[in-house]
C-alpha cells in the first residue's frame, strides 16, 4: 500500500540558510500534519492542513511557514535556520479532516543545521 | 493543557518476559488514545488505539485498555521478542472542536525498550 512520502530524507544546511521540506500524503488523504522531533525528544506538533486550509497551529516558529497545495501535498518552508532547528521532521496524513483518529506517518526528513 | 506522561525508561527485558509500559494522561474534552512505535531510523507506526472509555486496543500481541477513571492507557505484552526492541510513544488526540488541540497528537516522552535473547 502507498505510504506518506517525504523528501528529501536528509538535508544539511548552514545557519541562516533556508530549507524546504515536502510531504506527499497517501492518495485520497486530505489532511496533513507536521511534527518536529528533536534528538531524544517526543514529536511536537507544528501545524496541520485540511482541504488546503490551515486547521491547527502548534509551536511553529514565525520563521517557518507551510501550505497545502491543490494536489494535497504540503511544503514546510524554514528560513533563517538555527542550530536548534536540527531535528527529524515528520509529516502525517489522514482522510476526512482532523477529527479522524488515525494519522499515518512518513519516514521523516532529518535536518541538520551546521 | 493536554499532556501525556509515560514511565521513565529505558526498559530492558529478556525474551519472553512480560512487558508493561505505563501511560497516564491529562486532557480537556474526550481524547482518543494511541500507542505508536518507532524502530531505529524509521518513522512512527501506529501500534494500537482506543477511542472511548473501556475500549481495548490490540495488535501484534500488544494490548492497552482506555481507563477513564484512572486516566491511563498502559501498554502490555505477555511475551516480548527481540524484534519488539524500539521506542514506544503514548499519545492522545482531543476530538473536541471547541478545545485547544483539535486534530493534533500530543505525545509522551517515549520509552526505549530493549529485548535481549
Amino acid at each position: 500500500a502507498a505510504g506518506v512520502i517525504q523528501s528529501p530524507r536528509h538535508l544539511i544546511k548552514e545557519k541562516r540558510e533556508t530549507a524546504t521540506l515536502k510531504c506527499y500524503p497517501i492518495p485520497r488523504h486530505d489532511t496533513v500534519y507536521w511534527y518536529q522531533q528533536g534528538p531524544g525528544q517526543d514529536p511536537q506538533f507544528l501545524i496541520s492542513f485540511y482541504e488546503k486550509m490551515q486547521s491547527d497551529k502548534g509551536s511553529i516558529p514565525d520563521r517557518f511557514s507551510a501550505q497545502q497545495f491543490s494536489d494535497y501535498h504540503s511544503e514546510l518552508n524554514m528560513s533563517s535556520l538555527e542550530l536548534g532547528d536540527s531535528a527529524l521532521y515528520f509529516c502525517a496524513s489522514s482522510w476526512g479532516g482532523p477529527s479522524t483518529d488515525t494519522q499515518y506517518f512518513g519516514p521523516g526528513t532529518r535536518l541538520t543545521v551546521l | 493543557g493536554d499532556s501525556v506522561t509515560q514511565m521513565e525508561g529505558p526498559v530492558t527485558l529478556s525474551e519472553e518476559a512480560f512487558l508493561t509500559i505505563n501511560c497516564t494522561y491529562t486532557a480537556t474534552g474526550y481524547p482518543s488514545l494511541f500507542w505508536y512505535v518507532q524502530y531505529p531510523g524509521e518513522g512512527l507506526q501506529l501500534l494500537l488505539k482506543a477511542t472511548k472509555a473501556d475500549d481495548k486496543g490490540s495488535n501484534k500481541g500488544f494490548e492497552a485498555t482506555y481507563r477513564k477513571e484512572t486516566t491511563s492507557f498502559h501498554l502490555e505484552k505477555g511475551s516480548v521478542q527481540v524484534s519488539d526492541s524500539a521506542v514506544y510513544f503514548c499519545a492522545l488526540k482531543v476530538d473536541n472542536a471547541g478545545g485547544t488541540s483539535y486534530g493534533k497528537l500530543t505525545f509522551g516522552q517515549g520509552t526505549i525498550l530493549t529485548v535481549h535473547p
